[in-house]
Protein backbone atom coordinates (compact mmCIF):
# COMPACT_ATOMS: atom_id res chain seq x y z
CA UNK A 1 0.00 0.00 0.00
CA UNK A 2 1.16 3.17 -0.91
CA UNK A 3 2.39 5.31 1.93
CA UNK A 4 3.78 9.33 2.44
CA UNK A 5 7.16 9.05 4.00
CA UNK A 6 9.29 11.79 5.92
CA UNK A 7 12.71 12.24 6.33
CA UNK A 8 14.55 12.52 9.23
CA UNK A 9 13.21 10.88 11.61
CA UNK A 10 14.63 13.23 14.38
CA UNK A 11 16.44 16.62 13.65
CA UNK A 12 18.59 18.45 16.47
CA UNK A 13 19.58 21.87 15.34
CA UNK A 14 21.05 24.76 17.63
CA UNK A 15 18.36 27.47 17.46
CA UNK A 16 18.81 30.37 14.62
CA UNK A 17 20.13 27.66 12.42
CA UNK A 18 18.20 26.66 9.24
CA UNK A 19 16.24 23.07 8.84
CA UNK A 20 14.19 21.87 6.25
CA UNK A 21 12.46 18.91 6.54
CA UNK A 22 11.46 16.34 3.79
CA UNK A 23 8.21 14.58 2.70
CA UNK A 24 7.37 12.10 -0.34
CA UNK A 25 3.54 12.20 -0.54
CA UNK A 26 1.44 9.31 -2.57
CA UNK A 27 2.64 9.72 -6.06
CA UNK A 28 -0.77 10.60 -7.19
CA UNK A 29 -1.66 12.49 -4.59
CA UNK A 30 -2.41 16.46 -5.39
CA UNK A 31 -3.17 18.40 -2.26
CA UNK A 32 -0.52 18.34 0.33
CA UNK A 33 -0.18 19.93 4.10
CA UNK A 34 2.22 20.07 6.69
CA UNK A 35 1.11 19.84 10.83
CA UNK A 36 2.38 20.29 13.99
CA UNK A 37 2.08 19.09 17.60
CA UNK A 38 4.21 20.36 20.33
CA UNK A 39 4.35 18.09 23.15
CA UNK A 40 1.52 17.43 24.94
CA UNK A 41 -0.54 19.78 23.07
CA UNK A 42 -2.91 19.46 19.44
CA UNK A 43 -1.78 18.82 16.09
CA UNK A 44 -2.16 21.94 14.36
CA UNK A 45 -2.50 22.94 10.79
CA UNK A 46 0.49 24.82 9.20
CA UNK A 47 0.05 25.03 5.74
CA UNK A 48 -1.87 23.61 2.75
CA UNK A 49 0.03 23.46 -1.04
CA UNK A 50 -1.57 22.75 -4.48
CA UNK A 51 -1.05 23.46 -8.04
CA UNK A 52 2.55 24.72 -7.23
CA UNK A 53 1.22 27.39 -4.30
CA UNK A 54 0.37 28.10 -1.33
CA UNK A 55 -3.86 27.29 -0.56
CA UNK A 56 -4.07 28.33 2.82
CA UNK A 57 -1.74 29.04 6.03
CA UNK A 58 -2.26 29.38 9.61
CA UNK A 59 -1.37 32.25 11.78
CA UNK A 60 1.85 29.67 13.04
CA UNK A 61 2.95 29.65 9.52
CA UNK A 62 4.71 33.24 9.44
CA UNK A 63 8.30 34.54 7.14
CA UNK A 64 10.63 32.00 8.87
CA UNK A 65 8.40 29.27 7.48
CA UNK A 66 8.34 28.17 3.47
CA UNK A 67 7.02 25.26 1.26
CA UNK A 68 8.34 24.06 -1.93
CA UNK A 69 7.88 20.99 -4.10
CA UNK A 70 11.30 21.34 -5.94
CA UNK A 71 10.63 18.34 -8.40
CA UNK A 72 7.34 15.76 -8.78
CA UNK A 73 8.28 13.14 -5.92
CA UNK A 74 9.33 15.64 -3.31
CA UNK A 75 7.34 18.67 -0.64
CA UNK A 76 9.78 20.73 1.68
CA UNK A 77 9.20 22.37 4.41
CA UNK A 78 12.30 24.71 5.61
CA UNK A 79 12.55 26.70 8.45
CA UNK A 80 14.88 29.46 8.21
CA UNK A 81 15.75 30.37 11.91
CA UNK A 82 14.91 28.17 14.30
CA UNK A 83 13.75 29.15 17.30
CA UNK A 84 13.12 26.39 20.74
CA UNK A 85 9.41 27.13 20.59
CA UNK A 86 9.95 25.50 16.96
CA UNK A 87 10.21 22.04 18.77
CA UNK A 88 7.93 19.76 17.70
CA UNK A 89 6.68 16.40 15.85
CA UNK A 90 6.14 17.81 12.15
CA UNK A 91 3.61 15.93 10.07
CA UNK A 92 3.16 15.60 6.46
CA UNK A 93 0.01 14.54 4.78
CA UNK A 94 -1.17 13.64 1.29
CA UNK A 95 -4.91 13.58 -0.04
CA UNK A 96 -5.98 13.23 -4.20
CA UNK A 97 -8.34 15.38 -4.61
CA UNK A 98 -8.64 17.82 -1.65
CA UNK A 99 -12.30 16.65 -0.39
CA UNK A 100 -13.49 14.93 2.49
CA UNK A 101 -10.98 12.08 1.04
CA UNK A 102 -8.84 10.82 3.92
CA UNK A 103 -5.45 12.54 4.19
CA UNK A 104 -3.10 10.48 4.77
CA UNK A 105 -0.12 10.94 7.15
CA UNK A 106 3.75 10.27 7.41
CA UNK A 107 5.13 9.14 10.49
CA UNK A 108 6.15 12.80 11.28
CA UNK A 109 9.91 14.18 11.66
CA UNK A 110 11.09 15.11 15.21
CA UNK A 111 12.79 18.35 14.82
CA UNK A 112 14.51 19.39 18.61
CA UNK A 113 15.55 22.84 18.83
CA UNK A 114 18.46 23.38 21.55
CA UNK B 1 -13.04 29.05 14.46
CA UNK B 2 -13.25 25.46 14.55
CA UNK B 3 -12.52 23.19 17.42
CA UNK B 4 -12.52 19.84 18.65
CA UNK B 5 -12.56 18.85 22.33
CA UNK B 6 -11.94 15.68 23.41
CA UNK B 7 -11.54 13.39 26.35
CA UNK B 8 -8.13 14.35 28.25
CA UNK B 9 -6.43 10.99 28.57
CA UNK B 10 -4.73 8.84 29.74
CA UNK B 11 -7.30 5.76 29.64
CA UNK B 12 -6.32 2.48 30.56
CA UNK B 13 -8.73 -0.36 30.38
CA UNK B 14 -8.29 -3.98 30.91
CA UNK B 15 -8.82 -6.15 27.77
CA UNK B 16 -12.12 -6.85 26.68
CA UNK B 17 -13.71 -3.63 28.32
CA UNK B 18 -16.02 -1.11 26.85
CA UNK B 19 -14.33 1.68 25.31
CA UNK B 20 -15.89 5.53 24.98
CA UNK B 21 -13.56 8.95 24.09
CA UNK B 22 -16.13 12.03 23.89
CA UNK B 23 -15.46 13.81 21.57
CA UNK B 24 -17.48 17.53 20.90
CA UNK B 25 -17.52 20.05 18.28
CA UNK B 26 -17.68 23.41 17.14
CA UNK B 27 -18.05 24.77 13.61
CA UNK B 28 -19.89 26.98 11.91
CA UNK B 29 -20.84 24.69 9.14
CA UNK B 30 -21.43 21.16 8.27
CA UNK B 31 -18.02 19.70 8.85
CA UNK B 32 -16.76 15.96 8.02
CA UNK B 33 -15.48 14.39 11.61
CA UNK B 34 -12.90 11.61 11.68
CA UNK B 35 -10.63 9.43 13.93
CA UNK B 36 -7.35 9.13 13.79
CA UNK B 37 -5.03 6.68 15.31
CA UNK B 38 -1.49 6.73 16.17
CA UNK B 39 0.58 3.39 16.99
CA UNK B 40 3.88 3.74 19.15
CA UNK B 41 6.26 5.33 16.64
CA UNK B 42 3.83 5.46 13.76
CA UNK B 43 2.23 8.09 11.62
CA UNK B 44 -1.66 9.18 11.83
CA UNK B 45 -3.78 6.45 10.21
CA UNK B 46 -7.32 6.91 9.75
CA UNK B 47 -10.00 5.05 11.66
CA UNK B 48 -13.01 5.79 10.40
CA UNK B 49 -15.18 8.77 9.25
CA UNK B 50 -18.62 10.33 8.74
CA UNK B 51 -19.78 13.00 6.35
CA UNK B 52 -22.86 13.96 7.32
CA UNK B 53 -25.47 14.27 10.47
CA UNK B 54 -26.44 10.59 12.12
CA UNK B 55 -23.69 8.62 9.58
CA UNK B 56 -22.40 6.28 11.19
CA UNK B 57 -18.17 5.66 10.76
CA UNK B 58 -17.06 1.98 11.66
CA UNK B 59 -13.54 0.30 10.95
CA UNK B 60 -12.05 -3.25 13.27
CA UNK B 61 -14.59 -2.96 15.80
CA UNK B 62 -14.39 0.92 16.45
CA UNK B 63 -17.83 3.04 15.67
CA UNK B 64 -18.45 6.67 16.52
CA UNK B 65 -21.81 8.49 14.84
CA UNK B 66 -22.22 12.16 13.52
CA UNK B 67 -24.71 13.80 16.31
CA UNK B 68 -25.29 17.00 14.82
CA UNK B 69 -27.75 17.96 17.68
CA UNK B 70 -24.94 17.78 20.47
CA UNK B 71 -22.14 18.14 17.76
CA UNK B 72 -20.35 14.74 19.14
CA UNK B 73 -18.68 12.39 17.64
CA UNK B 74 -18.41 9.81 20.63
CA UNK B 75 -15.58 7.05 19.59
CA UNK B 76 -16.61 3.74 21.41
CA UNK B 77 -15.57 -0.20 20.71
CA UNK B 78 -17.48 -3.14 22.73
CA UNK B 79 -13.99 -5.21 23.64
CA UNK B 80 -10.86 -3.73 23.76
CA UNK B 81 -7.93 -5.20 22.63
CA UNK B 82 -3.78 -5.02 24.03
CA UNK B 83 -3.08 -3.97 20.19
CA UNK B 84 -5.90 -0.77 20.27
CA UNK B 85 -3.01 0.68 22.62
CA UNK B 86 -2.52 4.07 21.03
CA UNK B 87 -3.14 7.64 20.71
CA UNK B 88 -6.49 8.45 19.65
CA UNK B 89 -7.26 11.82 17.48
CA UNK B 90 -10.86 13.15 16.98
CA UNK B 91 -10.75 15.82 13.79
CA UNK B 92 -13.09 17.63 11.31
CA UNK B 93 -12.65 19.13 8.48
CA UNK B 94 -14.85 21.88 6.77
CA UNK B 95 -14.44 22.32 2.80
CA UNK B 96 -14.84 25.32 0.84
CA UNK B 97 -18.73 24.72 0.55
CA UNK B 98 -19.19 25.24 4.00
CA UNK B 99 -17.04 27.89 5.13
CA UNK B 100 -13.95 26.41 5.92
CA UNK B 101 -10.86 26.15 3.24
CA UNK B 102 -9.54 23.21 1.29
CA UNK B 103 -9.93 20.59 3.53
CA UNK B 104 -7.55 21.45 6.48
CA UNK B 105 -7.96 18.95 9.34
CA UNK B 106 -8.73 20.61 12.72
CA UNK B 107 -7.43 18.31 15.59
CA UNK B 108 -8.62 17.53 19.21
CA UNK B 109 -5.12 17.03 21.68
CA UNK B 110 -5.43 12.89 21.39
CA UNK B 111 -6.61 10.57 24.01
CA UNK B 112 -3.59 8.02 25.09
CA UNK B 113 -5.30 4.32 25.48
CA UNK B 114 -3.57 1.60 27.34
CA UNK B 115 -5.03 -1.62 27.52
CA UNK B 116 -4.10 -4.27 30.13
CA UNK B 117 -4.41 -7.79 29.26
Amino acid sequence: EPEVTQTPSHQVTQMGQEVILRCVPISNHLYFYWYRQILGQKVEFLVSFYNNEISEKSEIFDDQFSVERPDGSNFTLKIRSTKLEDSAMYFCASTRRGSTDTQYFGPGTRLTVL
Amino acid sequence: GDSVTQMEGPVTLSEEAFLTINCTYTATGYPSLFWYVQYPGEGLQLLLKATKADDKGSNKGFEATYRKETTSFHLEKGSVQVSDSAVYFCALSEGPNSGGSNYKLTFGKGTLLTVNP
